[in-house]
């Protein structure tokens, strides 16, 4: 089945610590995002790449890195530096560059920090 | 920068009434997605309107674009249970410097009592 994996699912993580959440897709799709989820807010951007080895700034990419080696791969760092970390992560792809069709999501990964 | 507002933030209803959640823009967009978030779920894309003064259908859903492509709504007819979930527009933004640029609105948290 085609779609886009996130691993982990659930992760906990000391203050102070990196923490990197994969995202993985074999839609064949060029665009790829990084959004996060706080309740009752819609989801921002982080992070978004439209092909490999280059991607860009989203509204909140302060303590996060990304790297785009494969087409198929986007995985997000969260670093020490985000001071707000505890959140649900999506990752997310479309077909089409960014802001011209519909994303793909991912099931998600909830990172929690202790 | 641009803002995509999204009302109410909840709603609560009998299994039977009708549902609509409203969503303004303070800019022009070129086009607007609606998606659906099931509770513990990811967001699931459910329709993208692009003319101006759009109505389309999908079963129990009506959604429409402005006229001024500022503002469009979902409404829903007659709720049933499995409509639960949380409803989420997300606008492109048709110019300016925040051309191409994809803002998600609050989303409503819909609540379905059986």
């Amino acid at each position: 089945d085609g779609g886009i994996t996130q691993s982990p699912k659930y992760l906990f993580r000391k203050e102070g610590q990196n923490v990197t959440l994969s995202c993985e897709q074999n839609l064949n799709h060029d665009a790829m995002y990084w959004y996060r989820q706080d309740p009752g807010q819609g989801l921002r951007l982080i992070y978004y790449s439209q092909i490999v080895n280059d991607f860009q700034k989203g509204d909140i990419a302060e303590g996060y890195s990304v790297s785009r080696e494969k087409k198929e791969s986007f995985p997000l760092t969260v670093t020490s530096a985000q001071k707000n970390p505890t959140a649900f992560y999506l990752c997310a792809s479309s077909i089409g560059v960014y802001g011209t069709g519909e994303l793909f999501f991912g099931e998600g990964s909830r990172l929690t920090v202790l | 920068g641009q803002q995509v507002m999204q009302i109410p933030q909840y709603q609560h209803v009998q299994e039977g009434e009708d549902f609509t959640t409203y969503c303004n823009s303070s800019t022009t967009l070129s086009n607007i997605q609606w998606y659906k978030q099931r509770p513990g779920g990811h967001p699931v894309f459910l329709i993208q309107l692009v003319k101006s003064g759009e109505v389309k259908k999908q079963k129990r859903l009506t959604f429409q674009f402005g006229e001024a492509k500022k503002n469009s709504s979902l409404h829903i007819t007659a709720t049933q249970t499995t409509d639960v979930g949380t409803y989420f527009c997300a606008g492109i933004n048709a110019g300016g410097t925040s051309y191409g640029k994809l803002t998600f609105g609050q989303g409503t948290i819909l609540t379905v009592h059986p």
